[in-house]
């Protein structure tokens, strides 16, 4: 079955750095990756997906990157804020396995320094 | 009211106990999910029901039992759960089938067995 990595598992920026966090996933077969941000005391929020015909995705300071030979993808924030302190998750799914739930990576909780 | 809504969102149990979380989903879902959240295991999956049928069941102990009724409303029975069973319950739908393939997550109970 799938298996998805993610790193770092803490990340620390100042504000108005960028914020890169990296997963790579096994299934070569994988063809669905959404991002999701969780807030303190909420549920995760899908914030940006990507599918396997499109190599980046841009949402304002948010993007995305796939590498599908390589099996990794990438969130990418840019001019970091405090709000954007959070959990996030990435995950990955292959769209014609029926129900097979999505395979999410273990998180990222980003801190971002005022 | 839309998106997904858990009730209660903080439960404090004794090991005795038996209670319910209840999940509703507002956005015409097919497929209901229930995940654990816990320091050790960040998105732990539980059970996942389509077209209110069980699909899978994560070698999750008996003392959890899941019910969907119908296709808007999934609960977990909780009974005589110990200590490390404390953690948020988080639930989720989306729509098989659908271009759309992102969960929605509801906010989550959090659970505290003493």
């Amino acid at each position: 079955g799938e298996n998805v990595e993610q790193h770092p598992s803490t990340l620390s920026v100042q504000e108005g750095d960028s914020a890169v966090i990296k997963c790579t996933y096994s299934d070569s077969a994988s063809n669905y990756f959404p991002w999701y941000k969780q807030e303190l005391g909420k549920g995760p929020q899908l914030i940006i997906d990507i599918r396997s015909n499109v190599g980046e995705k841009k949402d304002q300071r948010i993007a995305v990157t796939l590498n599908k030979t390589a099996k990794h993808f990438s969130l990418h924030i840019t001019e970091t804020q405090p709000e954007d302190s959070a959990v996030y998750f990435c995950a990955a799914w292959t769209t014609n396995s029926g129900n097979t739930p999505l395979v999410f990576g273990k998180g990222t909780r980003l801190s971002v320094i005022a | 009211e839309t998106g997904v809504t858990q009730t209660p969102r903080h439960l404090v149990m004794g090991m005795t106990n038996k209670k319910s979380l209840k999940c509703e989903q507002h956005l015409g879902h097919n497929a209901m999910y229930w995940y654990k959240q816990s320091a050790k295991k960040p998105l732990e999956l539980m059970f996942v029901y389509n077209f209110k049928e069980q699909t899978e069941n994560n070698s999750v102990p008996s003392r959890f039992s899941p019910e969907c009724p119908n296709s808007s409303h999934l609960f977990l029975h909780l009974h005589t759960l110990q200590p490390e069973d404390s953690a948020l319950y988080l639930c989720a739908s989306s729509q098989v089938g659908s271009v759309n393939y992102g969960y929605t997550f509801g906010s989550g109970t959090r659970l505290t067995v003493v």
